[in-house]
Parts: structure tokens; sequence; C-alpha cells
């Protein structure tokens, strides 16, 4: 399973943009980069995925460097309620035995008011 | 309905009883996953269900046992645990297939203690 890399962990203050990167050099040409954070207390939730293209959605948005060998979540403007664990995955295409989501160790934020 | 329930929230049990864990979906998912968490850890995959079959078992030992009796539920069976089984049970779900996102929804969880 092709493997990600991430700060234990990083500060930000609240109403600031955060930079959350994520090393993945092994990464295969069919993986896709996924990110999901885990609010205390909670199961993970779905952040943001791409595959080679920058990707925006209502939550945040995911900066992929052209030769995929890492990638960085943007919050453009950090609350206190972003304050979570932030995994990077990298998830295979669908099918067989590829059906797995392996979570690396991720990065904790802390949001300062 | 984006909801994935897990129960119960909180068990306790003994190293000789045998308890199950129940999650349920109603989003006409067809693939259904157990994560076992410890403490200040990622969670760890542990079992895959495709098409109400099992089709990823990470060399989980048998103790733990699931069972997918139909597309909406996922049961996890537990009989003679360890105390170092004690742990956060996450069941999750999503929607197979190549042209879908691969989404996983996350319940919050089954906090087991096995005393």
């Amino acid at each position: 399973d092709a493997k990600t890399t991430q700060p234990n962990s990083m500060e930000s203050n609240e109403e600031e943009p955060v930079h959350l990167p994520c090393n993945h050099s092994t990464i295969s040409g069919t993986d896709y980069i996924h990110w999901y954070r885990q609010l205390p207390s909670q199961g993970p939730e779905y952040v943001i995925h791409g595959l080679t293209s920058n990707v925006n959605n209502r939550m945040a948005s995911l900066a992929i460097a052209e030769d995929r060998k890492s990638s960085t979540l943007i919050l453009h403007r950090a609350t206190l309620r972003d304050a979570a664990v932030y995994y990077c995955i990298l998830r295979p295409p669908w099918g067989g035995a590829t059906n797995k989501l392996i979570f690396g160790t991720g990065t904790l934020l802390a949001v300062q008011p | 309905d984006t909801e994935v329930t897990q129960t119960p929230k909180h068990l306790v049990m003994g190293m000789t009883n045998k308890k199950s864990l129940k999650c349920e979906q109603h989003m006409g998912h067809r693939a259904m996953y157990w994560y076992k968490q410890k403490a200040k850890k990622p969670p760890e995959l542990m079992f895959v269900y495709s098409y109400e079959k099992l089709s990823i078992n990470e060399s989980v030992p048998s103790r733990f046992s699931p069972e997918c009796p139909n597309s909406s539920l996922l049961n996890l069976h537990l009989h003679a645990l360890q105390p170092e089984d004690s742990a956060l049970y996450l069941c999750a779900s999503s929607q197979p297939g190549r042209s879908n996102t691969g989404e996983l929804f996350f319940g919050e969880g089954s906090r087991l203690t096995v005393l």
C-alpha cells in the first residue's frame, strides 16, 4: 500500500488560511488522493479528493503537485470547529482486493482564537 | 439520509462474554467496513464487505467475527476478547464502482472496554 507522510501537528490562528501538506512519493498513476478529518469524539468525515487537478468544494481546496508526489489541503479561513486530525490517504481505484482506505498518522490541527 | 448508525455507543464486557456491535445505513451503499481505532492512533482497517460478501479480512483474530445479513446491516460479533481489544470500533459505508468518488461515510463508533 502506498504511504503518505504528514506533519504530526500544526497550529493556526482563527480566520487565517491553513495549508496542510502531505507527501506521497510512491503514489501510483491510478491512486486517488483523499482527505478526511476526525473531530474529537467523532468518526472521520470526508473532506475532499482529487486525482490530478486542483479541486475546490465548500469545505476546502486541494492543490496537487504536477508530479503528484505531494498535495496540500487548504482551509481558507480556519475556525475553532476545524480543530481536528486531518488524514491524507491514497485510495486505489475500486475493484477486487483494493477496496480499502488505509489511514496514515495524520496531522493534528490546533486553531487558536 | 446520510447517516451511519452504530449501536451500542459504549460497551463493557468481560473476557468470557459474547457480544455484538451493530451498524446500519440506509444510503443504498453496497460496501461496508469495520475499522478499529486505539487512542491517539489512526483507524486500522479490519474488514470490508462488498455486495454482502467479505472481500477483505486484514488478518483479524477469529475472536472478531463479522456478518453482513443484508445490504443495510453490518454486525461485528465479539467473543473471548482480550483487554488490548479495548478500542473505538468504527463502521463505514461507501458506494462501490469506478464511477463513484469512493467517499466513506463513518458512524460515530462504538467504544468497547474489555475487562
